[in-house]
Order: structure tokens, then sequence, then C-alpha cells
């Protein structure tokens, strides 16, 4: 199954929303993650099941979607948020989306 | 807190095996809630998923890679191990363990992650 996540950067301010897109080449029902990756890190997980906050993702995190379009919404983009998010399946083998790389404007 | 180390050679020869461990600590590898993971990071690039194993020994791999992988478990020392034979400047990566949860006998995501260990391959 292959995610494709767009846009490929997000050119935001701190306090801006952060809309970003995951599709998949086949329907996964909601059985998708997000992850965020800071630089020198090790990814962490914020969204499980399409729309399930990991423990300790702060309510500005939200997940939704089902089928083959899913969405991860920051609503106020805090100085810590700046980061490359990816998208993964668990339908089948596990497999990630090439990553959304949200930066400072 | 849960803990994942990984160790092992940061420089392995084209044509020779790759191995690592990952030490998991504040945990025991033999909980039936748990499985084990390998995913990967080329530098700059995103991330590839390996392989997964169980206690038990059960394991499953990415299907591009199965041909030259092996994911092994030992339980006496609180640790799993990959083995990812004939390496190429291909397989230079940061290679992550992590766990996943196991709920009804499905791997799910993976929640927590070892801090990765940079292989380069390269003579």
């Amino acid at each position: 199954i292959v995610l494709t996540q767009s846009p490929a950067t997000l050119s935001l301010s701190p306090g801006d929303r952060a809309t970003l897109s995951c599709r998949t080449s086949q329907s996964i029902s909601s059985y998708l993650a997000w992850y965020q990756q800071k630089p020198g890190q090790a990814p962490r997980l914020l969204i499980y099941d399409a729309s399930n906050r990991a423990t300790g993702i702060p309510a500005r995190f939200s997940g939704s979607g089902s089928g083959t379009d899913f969405t991860l919404t920051i609503s106020s983009l805090e100085p810590e948020d700046f980061a490359v998010y990816y998208c993964q399946q668990r339908s089948n083998w596990p497999t990630f989306g090439g990553g959304t790389k949200v930066e400072i404007k | 807190q849960l803990q994942l180390q990984e160790s092992g050679p940061g420089l392995v020869k084209p044509s020779e095996t790759l191995s690592l461990t990952c030490t998991v600590s504040d945990g025991s590898i033999t909980s039936s809630s748990y499985y084990w993971a390998w995913i990967r990071q080329p530098p700059g690039k995103g991330l590839e998923w390996i392989g997964t194993i169980y206690y038990s020994g059960s394991s499953y791999y990415n299907p591009s890679l199965k041909s030259r992988v092996t994911i092994s478990v030992d339980t006496s020392k609180n640790h799993f191990s990959l083995k990812l034979s004939s390496v190429t400047a291909a397989d230079t990566a940061v290679y992550y363990c992590a766990k996943q949860p196991r709920i009804s006998g499905t791997a799910y995501y993976f929640d927590y992650w070892g801090q990765g260990t940079l292989v380069t391959v390269s003579s």
C-alpha cells in the first residue's frame, strides 16, 4: 500500500493552523497513524487509528479520515511543532508516507 | 518507562552482514502485549519498516528485504537482533528498534522507539 503525503513542505508561522494530507493507494479503513520527527530524533507517535491521540499528545493535534483520505491538523502551531510528519498504515505490512516538513515561514 | 537501545557496528563493508541488537530496559521482551520491530531511515529520506518479531520467535518481514533479513529474539538477555546480509551502500541508514502493542494478536503502531544508530556501508 503506497501512502502519498502532501504538501511536501508547509511554510507557516507560529499560531497558524496546519493541515497535512495522507492518501493511500487502497482503502485501509482507519488503520492509520501519524508521527512527528525532529532532527536527530526518533519519530514520536502522535495519532493512531486515524483519530486517537497517543498518550501525552496535546489536544492541538487531531486526526481525521477513513478509507483512503486522511488529515492531520495542528490547530495552532507552537514553536516545537516545526518538524517532519509521517503517516503510516497497518492494514497490510507497515508502510510510511514520504513525509511533510512543517517549516517556519 | 520502557526504553530501547540499539547497538552494533557503525561501519559495515559491502557484501557483508549488518548485525544490530536492541536491548529492552524497564520492560520484558516476553510480554504477551508487545511485538518488536526494526525500522530504518536513509540519511535525509523517509522511514522503511524492516520486520517485526514476537517473543515466541514468530516474525514477518518487508517483502522487499525478506530474502536478506533475519530478526531473532533472545529472551534470556531481553533483547532482539537484526541481521541484514549482502549489504550495499543503499543499506546505509539510521536503524531504529521499536515496540508495537499487540492487540487481539495484531501488531499495532510503533509507540516506543530507540534513539537510532547510524550504519554506514562502505569499504
